[in-house]
């Protein structure tokens, strides 16, 4: 079974600060994707950046960069240059890329503020 | 290009009425999913659509949860009759394709999800 594992309920960084988000994960599918999305207050889930486990490069998107450690199971989502627009939570997410079922597992998510 | 929609954006009933939410995916997605999102949680699937097929509703309480995808575009969701724990906001995402062998393109992967319903049983 697929688990997802985000260990900070809660986190804090300076505007203009780097901030890491930890995501850790659990599969034995050898084919899966991670995901990281934004849900801000008004409840949409909005996606940021993904990365396919048999990606070798670390996925890049704008001020979002994902630590992709296959070995040790992390994929952690690093914020450059915090904006204050960043406050909100953040989800990690992944999903077997090639079986029927397309569900993605969520972790319980990790809520950014940042501070003026 | 328009997003996922999703209505009514609030919903408060009592316990044992029966309600009913809307999706509409993006345009050309033949992948529907819905999740409930109980506060403080992450969101977990109910049902995925592939075009007007079941293909997962193994964590539906199929005793009091239907849904239905006509015409394989929009979709309902009813719950009927509500009980206090189904207090959560419902969201609906959409995708292109599930996946492809032989390496899965990055958009046609990606889930998109409506703003959600949010659900209060009293």
């Amino acid at each position: 079974a697929q688990k997802i594992t985000q260990t900070q309920p809660g986190m804090f960084v300076q505007e203009k600060e780097a901030v890491t988000l930890d995501c850790t994960y659990d599969t034995s599918d050898q084919s899966y994707g991670l995901f990281w999305y934004k849900q801000p207050s008004s409840g949409e889930m909005i996606f940021l950046i993904y990365q396919g486990s048999y990606d070798e490069q670390n996925a890049t998107e704008g001020r979002y960069s994902l630590n992709f450690q296959k070995a040790r199971k992390s994929a952690n989502l690093v914020i450059s240059a915090s904006q204050l627009g960043d406050s909100a939570m953040y989800f990690c997410a992944m999903r077997d890329l090639y079986n029927q079922g397309g569900k993605l597992i969520f972790g319980q998510g990790t809520e950014l503020s940042v501070k003026p | 290009e328009a997003g996922v929609a999703q209505s009514p954006r609030y919903k408060i009933i009592e316990k044992r009425q029966s309600v009913a939410f809307w999706c509409n995916p993006i345009s050309g997605h033949a992948t529907l999913y819905w999740y409930q999102q109980i506060l403080g949680q992450g969101p977990k699937l109910l049902i995925q659509f592939q075009n007007n097929g079941v293909v997962d509703d193994s964590q539906l309480p199929k005793d009091r949860f239907s849904a239905e995808r006509l015409k394989g575009v929009d979709s309902t969701l009813k719950i009927q009759p509500a009980k206090l724990e189904d207090s959560a906001v419902y969201l609906c995402a959409s995708s292109l394709v599930i996946g492809l062998a032989g390496g899965p393109k990055l958009e046609e992967n990606i889930q998109y999800f409506g703003a959600g319903t949010r659900l209060s049983v009293l």
